[in-house]
């Protein structure tokens, strides 16, 4: 079965530089949620989408964006990053209807 | 406010002793509640969930969870643990589409 798919897995920046993560969510899966979990700390939820609109914001930082584009599929740019962004960042989808997220493997971003 | 706790952040236990991790959540009316489990260097993946109707649910790998409304917990539970499930467990109830997740326990199975 398909399962959220994100890229890239790994991901190396220096500070003040810019990332993308993009995330490609089930087929028929309408919400996307993003997940930051730091070294040794439990998954922060980010920010949601439901059909292409932001449906919810957590603890994301204004350095942060992140959208929902027509077919689905959602990015996270962060830019001027810091040390501190260095992170497991996790997509996850569902469906209307159905409460249960499936996740993605995740992208670790390091910045040195 | 929205919340979890779960009760161990650490856990040691030998191959066949038996498991049981707490977590309470805050109550914010109905609520969907998961167990999510993560194996080392991997990513999040589902234990089990409730919904609602029978408050013991099975999962997979003979892990079983029992829902407590009077006592907002979702306990998650296992009869005999294998050295296989060494790994970070995290309880998280959906509040509002989203998950809350717990601080997590840390389950180390002793061969």
């Amino acid at each position: 079965a398909a399962g959220v798919i994100q890229s890239p897995r790994h991901l190396i920046k220096e500070k003040r530089e810019t990332a993308t993560l993009k995330c490609y969510p089930i087929p028929r899966h309408d919400t996307v949620y993003w997940y930051q979990q730091g070294p040794g700390q439990d998954p922060q939820f980010l920010i949601s989408f439901y059909e292409k609109m932001q449906s919810d914001k957590g603890s994301i930082p204004d350095r942060f964006s992140a959208q929902q584009f027509s077919d689905y599929h959602s990015e996270l740019n962060m830019s001027s990053l810091e040390l501190g962004d260095s992170a497991l960042y996790f997509c996850a989808s569902s469906a209307t209807g159905e409460p249960e997220a499936f996740f993605g493997q995740g992208t670790r971003l390091t910045v040195v | 406010a929205q919340s979890v706790s779960q009760h161990n952040h650490h856990v040691i236990l030998s191959e066949a002793a038996s498991l049981e991790l707490g977590c309470n959540y805050s109550y914010g009316g109905t609520v969907n509640l998961f167990w999510y489990v993560q194996y080392p260097g991997q990513h999040l993946q589902l234990l089990l969930k409730y919904f609602s109707g029978d408050p013991l649910v099975k999962g997979i790998k003979g892990f079983e969870a029992e829902f407590i409304k009077s006592k907002f917990s979702f306990n998650l539970r296992k009869p005999s643990v294998q050295w296989s499930d060494t790994a970070e467990y995290f309880c998280a109830p959906e509040y509002g589409n989203k998950l809350v997740f717990g601080a997590g326990t840390i389950l180390r199975v002793k061969s």
